[in-house]
């Protein structure tokens, strides 16, 4: 079945690193992707990587992938106050992209 | 350029009313999607349609739920005999043809209260 997990909070200082986990079902995915949901904003695509590549930096964003356990992690290096936001993790099966929950990132000043 | 918009932003209706949501995709996407966020939980898929056809009805929740697009544009989004349970923010998505699911571009979406 296609399922989607993630921890519901996380909270951090600020300047320090921020590690949002999800682990799903699906080993046909092709893309797995990190969208960002700010209170009143739309759904913001932060990064995605392809299945078959095991990291992707962007700038202060790094994705890990461990297929083999299923896990993707999203890394945000020193954390900001406007990184505050919730994060869904997605995977994509054939046209749909199947949402996490989301994890609400709390950055403490 | 213009994202994707959606009409109403807010919809507030009384239970067993129907209601019709409004996507307009960015121009020349041939792809649409709807997604339903409830309150506190994750997007969940409804439908896409590639051009005029839908491939993929699998996530509409009950025969209550319709969509259809005409034009390669506009989408409409039907409940009808709305209940208290479709209370959510429903999010129209476009991209510029299927196969590119990662470029899926979200609109700000309509919440739909049912009271």
């Amino acid at each position: 079945g296609e399922d989607v997990e993630q921890s519901l909070f996380l909270s951090v200082r600020e300047g320090d690193s921020s590690v949002i986990n999800c682990t799903y079902t699906d080993s046909s995915s092709t893309y797995l992707y990190w969208y960002k949901q700010e209170p009143g904003a739309g759904l913001q695509l932060l990064t995605y990587i392809f299945s078959n590549m095991d990291m992707k930096q962007d700038q202060r964003l790094t994705v890990l992938l461990n297929k083999k356990d299923k896990h993707l992690s999203l890394r945000i290096a020193d954390t900001q106050t406007g990184d505050s936001a919730i994060y869904f993790c997605a995977e994509s099966i054939s046209e749909k992209l199947i949402f996490g929950t989301g994890t609400l990132l709390a950055v403490q000043p | 350029g213009a994202g994707v918009s959606q009409s109403p932003s807010n919809k507030v209706t009384e239970k067993g009313k129907d209601v019709e949501l409004r996507c307009d995709p960015i121009s020349g996407h041939t792809a649409l999607y709807w997604y339903r966020q409830r309150l506190g939980q994750g997007l969940e898929f409804l439908i896409y349609f590639q051009g005029n056809s839908a491939p993929d009805k699998s996530g509409l929740p009950s025969d209550r739920f319709s969509a259809e697009r005409t034009g390669e544009s506009v989408s409409t989004l039907t409940i009808q005999r709305t209940q208290q349970e479709d209370s959510a923010v429903y999010l129209c998505a476009s991209s510029p043809s299927t196969g590119r699911s990662y470029e899926q571009y979200f609109g700000p979406g309509t919440r739909l209260t049912v009271t």
